[in-house]
């Protein structure tokens, strides 16, 4: 009974390919976000959907592309791989009208390794 | 957003409390004070959230003080498995924010 799940938990890809990472919910929840880890461990938010509505999307180059299908799916695609992408993606839910979009349940991660 | 500091890490021994304080300045009126746990190789886990004077739950303890320009996250007793980064946040709780962890606060907790 996963919350927040990640596909794949490892990814191992050379530069310049293309590769998408897939989260999915089952809590019900209305909004998915997607964070970068960086080798420091900062945790830096990425996008947010809000019922498939694009909210957040921060300063990410733009060969990142999320696609949210519908409130319980948010994917990241990511073209052109760059060995800086090199990172622990999180995905995380919450539900927008209790406990308001503070309470974000995470994700395992993905761990992305770009040679 | 307000702006949090925290300590970078701090150590601890088991069956201790341990407090860990945020400083938060900024803080507006309609912000909340939220903390999150990450353990290595994990997401961040979500631990306590509050406005103001104490909030109690079955992991934590949070205090805040009447300005609310700080708070102090409490963990009872701590065990081996409490060592973990400790994030707090700040921000209006049913806005659309840009969530910003920070650098957080790593607790070692020693046998």
């Amino acid at each position: 009974d996963t919350a927040v799940s990640q596909t794949p938990k490892y990814l191992v890809t050379q530069m310049g390919n293309d590769k998408s990472i897939k989260c999915e919910q089952n809590l019900g929840h209305d909004t998915m976000y997607w964070y970068k880890q960086d080798s420091k461990k900062f945790l830096k938010i990425m996008f947010s959907y809000n019922n498939k509505e694009l909210i957040i999307n921060e300063t990410v180059p733009n060969r990142f592309s999320p696609k949210s299908p519908d409130k319980a799916h948010l994917n990241l695609h990511i073209n052109s791989l760059e060995l800086g992408d090199s990172a622990v993606y999180f995905c995380a839910s919450s539900l927008h009208d209790r406990g308001g979009s503070y309470e974000q349940y995470f994700g395992p991660g993905t761990r992305l390794t770009v040679t | 957003l307000a702006k949090t500091t925290q300590p970078i890490s701090m150590d601890s021994y088991e069956g201790q409390e341990v407090n860990i304080t945020c400083s938060h300045n900024n803080i507006a009126t309609n912000d909340y004070i939220t903390w999150y746990q990450q353990f290595p190789s994990q997401g961040p886990r979500f631990i306590i959230q509050g406005y103001k004077t104490k909030v109690t739950n079955e992991v934590a303890s949070l205090f805040i003080p009447a300005d609310r320009k700080s708070s102090t996250l409490s963990l009872p007793r701590v065990s081996l498995s409490d060592t973990a980064v400790y994030y707090c946040l700040v921000g209006a709780k049913y806005n659309f924010n840009k969530f910003y962890f920070g650098s957080g606060t790593k607790l070692n907790v020693k046998p």
